[in-house]
Order: C-alpha cells, then structure tokens, then sequence
C-alpha cells in the first residue's frame, strides 16, 4: 500500500492567495482527518470525516478554512484567503475502524509544510 | 477541554539506558492511549497503544497507563541513538469517539 498521500509536500505563497492541500488516503479507510502542527501550539484536529461526510469541524479555526472530501479517495483543505499565522505543517491522517476499542490506528502522511509571506 | 500535558524536554539520556516519557490527561473518560513518534521533518508514526491498566511490552517499549492517576508513560530499554525523536502522546475519549488529542511531545535524544 502507497500509505496516505499529500500534495504538495511545500507550498510557499503570499498572503492573501488561496491555498489548497491534497490528500489521499489509504484504500479502505473510512475515516480522514486534518490536523495542523506548529510549535506553539502542537499537533491540531482541524477536521475529520467518515464516509466523506464531515463529523467534527470544530478545530477549524476561521472561516478562512474550508475542507471537503468529494469521493473515498480525495480530501483538500483550503485556506482562502491566506494569512502569515497560517504558516504550519498541515497532516492528513487516515484510520478505519475496527471492533472494540483497540482498533482506529491513524496513518498520517508526509504533510505539507505551508509558508504565509 | 480535553488536554494532555507531557514535558517538552529536551530528555537526554546515554545510549543503552532507559528512557521514560510522561504524560498525564485530562479527560477521565479516556480509555485508549497511543504514543507516536516523529522525526524531525517527518510525520507521526505509531509505535505502542494501551487501553488496560498496567503494562504493555513490545520489543524494547513498554507502555504503562494508570487510570486512576490519568497517567501515561512510555518506556525505552537499550536507548539507540536511533531512538531520537520526539514522542507524542494521544489519548481518545471512548469507543464512540475517533478523534485524538495530542500533547505537544517529549523532544528524546540518545547520546552515544
């Protein structure tokens, strides 16, 4: 298996563009999240999904973000417009869901890592 | 809010010791626990899970989980330098949750 793939790996734009992240996750998986990641504040659930249909996006911080999953093999991630505080690594995550408790394993992927100028 | 506080580091211990990374979590009703590691520049990755009181072992890691103290910790036997890494840990809420909270990692590096 490919694992959860994301493009691009970096993206680099000025504030005030739109900014759109990719991500495929593993066949089979049922469930996708995104979670954001910088220094300050660590490892964030943005969103997640299950059978492409959003569940929680409570992590998204602003309007500005908007998420979609259109099929079982597709999710972005868009920032429009794009501001400096933005800049982060932003993971995609996918898990399936097995019985009991002891299932629901997250791979992430390689990430991209997004400057704000 | 749900939180789970581990210790930033930087944890420096010599090559073939062990190394014992904490974490404690808010939310009592977390039943399942799992420590990640990452590389710099890299992604998580999952190295042990926990949902019982005690201890569990795999290879050179053994994690523990103590519900009653809300207490999590991953230890390493036989420190690599390989071992170098930062770990996070992550606490789900229950069965019919799927999120994960993180804590923001134990910076970990093994002197040779």
């Amino acid at each position: 298996d490919a694992g959860v793939i994301q493009s691009p790996r970096h993206e680099v734009t000025e504030m005030g563009q739109e900014v759109t992240l990719r991500c495929k996750p593993i066949s089979g998986h049922d469930y996708l999240f995104w979670y954001r990641q910088t220094m300050m504040r660590g490892l964030e659930l943005l969103i997640y999904f299950n059978n492409n249909v959003p569940i929680d996006d409570s992590g998204m911080p602003e309007d500005r973000f908007s998420a979609k999953m259109p099929n079982a093999s597709f999710s972005t991630l868009k920032i429009q417009p794009s501001e400096p505080r933005d800049s982060a690594v932003y993971f995609c995550a996918s898990s399936t869901l097995g019985t009991g408790i002891s299932y629901n394993e997250q791979f992430f992927g390689p990430g991209t890592r997004l400057t704000v100028l | 809010q749900k939180e789970v506080e581990q210790n930033s580091g930087p944890l420096s211990v010599p090559e073939g010791a062990i190394a014992s990374l904490n974490c404690t979590y808010s939310d009592r009703v977390s039943q399942s626990f799992f420590w990640y590691r990452q590389y710099s520049g890299k992604s998580p990755e999952l190295i042990m899970s926990i949902y019982s009181n005690g201890d569990k072992e795999d290879g050179r890691f053994t994690a523990q989980l103590n519900k009653a103290s809300q207490y999590v910790s991953l230890l390493i036997r036989d420190s690599q330098p390989s071992d170098s890494a930062t770990y996070l840990c992550a606490a789900r809420s229950g069965a019919g949750s799927y999120q994960l909270t993180f804590g923001k990692g134990t910076k970990l590096s093994v002197i040779p």
